[in-house]
């Protein structure tokens, strides 16, 4: 198994565009998670999705950040419009389900927003 | 509201010393507690899961604790080795509750 795969792994854009991240969850895993890391705040949940429904969504920092998951193998990020305070990396996390509470992180997508 | 707290944000041991780690939450009863290992420009890593019925749970050299009265989960790596170098997480949560709050880290520095 590829394991969770995300992309860019790397993003630079200016301030005010528009940004879509990417993730494609381990095939079978019905949970998917979506991250952000900084130095100041640490790891932060933004959004979760069960069976591609979006369960939790109190962590998305305001209506610029929104998320979704059209099917079970693939789920977007968008931020629109970035901005420099958007600058982190973000993480997308998959989990089995029942009897098995392990998350797999995908490898994170840098974004820079200057 | 929730809080989660990692000693130090930096440990350095001696290698083939003992290394623990330190968790602890307030305003929270999780029923189990989780541990991840972050090592630089990747994502976090599953180690170990314990329940609040096991006080002690191992896994090679590692050893983790669960203390609900103290509310605190202490992390032992033994006979460390450089390799052991990364952020070390823990992230306690309930059953039925698929979301994982993540404390501070601790960022462990084996040295030769």
């Amino acid at each position: 198994d590829a394991g969770v795969i995300q992309s860019p792994r790397h993003e630079v854009t200016e301030m005010g565009q528009e940004v879509t991240l990417r993730c494609k969850p381990i095939s079978g895993h019905n949970s998917l998670f979506w991250y952000r890391q900084t130095m100041m705040r640490g790891l932060e949940l933004l959004i979760y999705f069960n069976n591609n429904v979006p369960i939790d969504d109190s962590g998305m920092p305001e209506d610029r950040f929104s998320a979704k998951m059209p099917n079970a193998s693939f789920s977007t990020l968008k931020i629109q419009p970035s901005e420099p305070r958007d600058s982190a990396v973000y993480f997308c996390a998959s989990r089995s389900g029942e009897g098995d509470y392990e998350q797999y992180f995908g490898p994170g997508t840098r974004l820079t927003v200057t | 509201s929730q809080k989660i707290e990692q000693n130090s944000e930096a440990l350095n041991i001696q290698e083939g010393k003992t290394a623990t780690l330190t968790c602890n939450y307030t305003n929270y009863s999780p029923a189990y507690l989780q541990w991840y290992r972050q090592d630089p420009g990747r994502g976090p890593v599953f180690l170990l899961l314990i329940r609040e019925n096991e006080k002690e749970k191992r896994k090679e050299r590692l050893k983790v604790t669960f203390d609900t009265t103290l509310k605190q989960s202490l992390f032992h790596i033994t006979a460390s080795q450089p390799a052991d170098s990364a952020t070390y997480l823990c992230a306690p949560s309930n059953f039925g509750n698929e979301k994982l709050t993540f404390g501070t880290g601790t960022r462990l520095t084996i040295i030769p």
